[in-house]
């Protein structure tokens, strides 16, 4: 059981460079979501998921996009990458508030983008 | 809006107890969450609390006093692989159900 797995792991780019980062879970959990973490701030959620085909903006979206195409894949997006969107990002997945219970999130490894 | 306040670092000595603090601002709150993450790594869940009181498991403990806006995690019999940071996150129905997580406190734990 893989959980969350991100790719790549790491990557640099130059400014002005487009990239996507994809995240994949196989617990089949409804909800997915992408974050930054960046020293001293925490983590910052940058889009959201609450479902397949679905998509919707967090605290920091300006200059990332996402797509759900399908339920176990969510997919970010740097149209053109700028040297503040340099950080550790974080795909997580986990299910709603239903009857499951309030469930926790679950992370993948992080990807390590470098943007000069 | 939200606001999640912890110290940015802490210290103890192995063998030890260390409690690491969490207060948050948030309308709709819907459970309060810690997670350790070890640097360079990603974030593990904990524990839950959604009720006042204390939630036990093993060596660490959670309590939530919703009036007051405060949490802890409590963690006993150090061991030099506590050494991590520790993060609080709220979710909120006011918030989409997401989280919103606090900066973290770096634990260290010496011997």
């Amino acid at each position: 059981n893989a959980g969350v797995t991100q790719t790549p792991k790491f990557r640099v780019l130059k400014t002005g460079q487009s990239m996507t980062l994809l995240c994949a879970q196989d617990m089949n959990h409804e909800y997915m979501y992408w974050y930054r973490q960046d020293p001293g701030m925490g983590l910052r959620l940058i889009h959201y998921s609450v479902g397949e085909g679905t998509t919707a903006k967090g605290e920091v979206p300006d200059g990332y996009n996402v797509s759900r195409l399908k339920k176990q894949n969510f997919l970010l997006g740097l149209e053109s990458a700028a040297p503040s969107q340099t950080s550790v990002y974080f795909c997580a997945s986990g299910t709603g508030t239903g009857a499951g219970g309030n469930q926790p999130q679950h992370f993948g490894d992080g990807t390590r983008l470098s943007i000069l | 809006g939200q606001n999640i306040d912890q110290p940015t670092e802490m210290t103890a000595t192995e063998g030890a107890i260390v409690q690491i603090n969490c207060t948050y601002q948030t309308s709709g709150f819907n459970g309060l969450f810690w997670y350790q993450q070890h640097a360079g790594e990603a974030p593990t869940f904990l524990s839950y609390n959604v009720l006042d009181g204390l939630e036990e498991k093993g060596r660490f403990s959670s309590f939530l006093s919703r009036s007051k806006g405060y949490s802890y995690l409590l963690l006993k019999e150090l061991q030099m692989k506590d050494s991590a940071s520790y993060l609080c996150a709220v979710r909120s129905y006011n918030y989409g159900q997401n989280f919103v997580f606090g900066p973290g406190t770096r634990l260290s734990v010496l011997p």
